[in-house]
């Protein structure tokens, strides 16, 4: 079945380090989505892109999509406390039932002050 | 204001005892979903429900069940038969868009934790 493999695991950077977590997928997406979830709390929606080669900007986060559809990135620039927590991305394939969000695993982001 | 209501926070379960966990919108959006989180898993879905009186099975639907007889609410049930039944739940909701590609994002609760006495 549709598989959305997420790396790092976990990640630990130093206030103003730049922070990157990766997305790929066993098969082409129809589009993907990223979700923060602070410790402690439940998901909250980010972002959601659906075109080839799509990158999408929120103050000093940048979403960018494949050109194949199959991978997907989110890029944090001078990391702040603020952004500790778990990022996720979740996807969907042309394949797959319209409700059934496929989620990775997970980057748990630390920042250290 | 408008949300997700999941109680109770905190479940116990004993051994052989069904348990329902409850999730209210009032967002009014049509479809309904409950994960499972399990640490370092990220979310597993175990069932969603796209309109009243219709649900799917998601990925690890074995030992739970559920019901949609009101727009606003998606129980969950999670039976005698889920033998590891200890993890966070989250139920979401989202409206539903006509393209059939297209997912809409979805509002999380605050969710349940469940653990086995």
């Amino acid at each position: 079945g549709q598989q959305v493999m997420q790396i790092p695991q976990y990640q630990h950077v130093q206030e103003g380090e730049d922070f990157t977590t990766y997305c790929n997928s066993s098969t082409t997406l129809s589009n993907i989505q990223w979700y923060k979830q602070r410790p402690g709390g439940h998901p909250v929606f980010l972002i959601q892109l659906v075109k080839s080669g799509e990158v999408k900007k929120q103050k000093r986060l940048t979403f960018q999509f494949g050109e194949a559809k199959k991978n997907s990135s989110l890029h944090i620039t001078a990391t702040q406390t603020t952004d500790v927590g778990t990022y996720f991305c979740a996807g969907r394939g042309y394949g797959g039932s319209q409700g059934n969000l496929i989620f990775g695993k997970g980057t748990k982001l630390s920042v250290k002050p | 204001d408008g949300g997700i209501t999941q109680s109770p926070k905190y479940l116990f379960r004993k051994e052989g005892q069904n348990v329902t966990l409850s999730c209210e919108q009032n967002l009014n959006h049509d479809a309904m979903y409950w994960y499972r989180q399990d640490p370092g898993q990220g979310l597993r879905l175990i069932y969603y429900s796209q309109i009243v009186n219709d649900f799917q099975k998601g990925d690890i639907a074995e030992g739970y069940s559920v019901s949609r007889e009101k727009k606003e609410s998606f129980p969950l049930t999670v039976t005698s038969a889920q033998k590891n039944p200890t993890a966070f739940y989250l139920c979401a909701s989202s409206t539903t868009d006509r393209a059939i590609y297209s997912n809409q994002p979805q509002h999380f609760g605050d969710g349940t934790r469940l653990s086995i006495l």
